[in-house]
């Protein structure tokens, strides 16, 4: 069965203080890893995709990386606006019909 | 370009009584996804659509929980009789074809069971 863990659950930074979110996976095959915002009372919002080991993408304050095993988010110099809950979903590459499976999620608050 | 667009917002319900939630996908989208996220989860499938026919409701509970997806455009989503466990956000996205392409996610609409 396809897991995704995302860590911390929580992480609360002063603005300025740069840090890294954690998505690791376990899936026979990955065809794709998804990064998302949310807000609070709104749906997730598209951020990256990645396909393949090596691979990084970057926006802004916010850069992802991916291995084998896990993907990072890392947020540099973080604002009060990069406060919110990001998450991590996957999608595994091993024939036939496949959907995304979306981790928890790790709520970012970022304190001026 | 317009975003997803869901309705209602907000639906407070009694246990065992009806609901029903709809969706607009964008504009050309042929793809149509409903999520359930429960509070401090990620969202979880619960039926894509490519046009109107279904590809997956492997995780849609059959025997309360019906969708259909009128003329490939709208989408609603509907729960009879409603259950304490279905108090979530139930979340519509669309994409331009399948899970590979940039999922838009509309605002999500609050059920609260009594």
């Amino acid at each position: 069965e396809d897991q995704v863990t995302q860590s911390p659950e929580a992480l609360r930074l002063q603005e300025g203080e740069s840090s890294s979110l954690n998505c690791s996976y376990t899936v026979s095959g990955l065809r794709g890893l998804f990064w998302y915002r949310q807000d609070p009372g709104k749906g997730p919002e598209f951020l990256f995709t990645l396909y393949s080991a090596g691979e990084e993408k970057e926006k802004e304050r916010l850069k992802a990386t991916l291995t084998k095993k896990e993907s990072f988010l890392h947020i540099t110099a973080p604002k009060p606006e990069d406060s919110a809950t990001y998450l991590c979903a996957v999608l595994p590459n091993s024939g036939g019909y496949q959907k995304v499976t979306f981790g928890t999620g790790t709520k970012l608050q970022v304190i001026p | 370009e317009a975003g997803v667009a869901q309705s209602p917002r907000y639906k407070i319900i009694e246990k065992r009584q009806s609901v029903a939630f709809w969706c607009n996908p964008i504009s050309g989208h042929a793809t149509l996804y409903w999520y359930q996220q429960i509070l401090g989860q990620g969202p979880k499938l619960l039926i894509q659509f490519q046009n109107n026919g279904v590809v997956d409701d492997s995780q849609l509970p059959k025997d309360r929980f019906s969708a259909e997806r009128l003329k490939g455009v709208d989408s609603t989503l509907k729960i009879q009789p409603a259950k304490l466990e279905d108090s979530a956000v139930y979340l519509c996205a669309s994409s331009t074809r399948t899970f590979t392409d940039t999922q838009y996610f509309g605002p999500g609409t609050r059920l609260t069971v009594l």
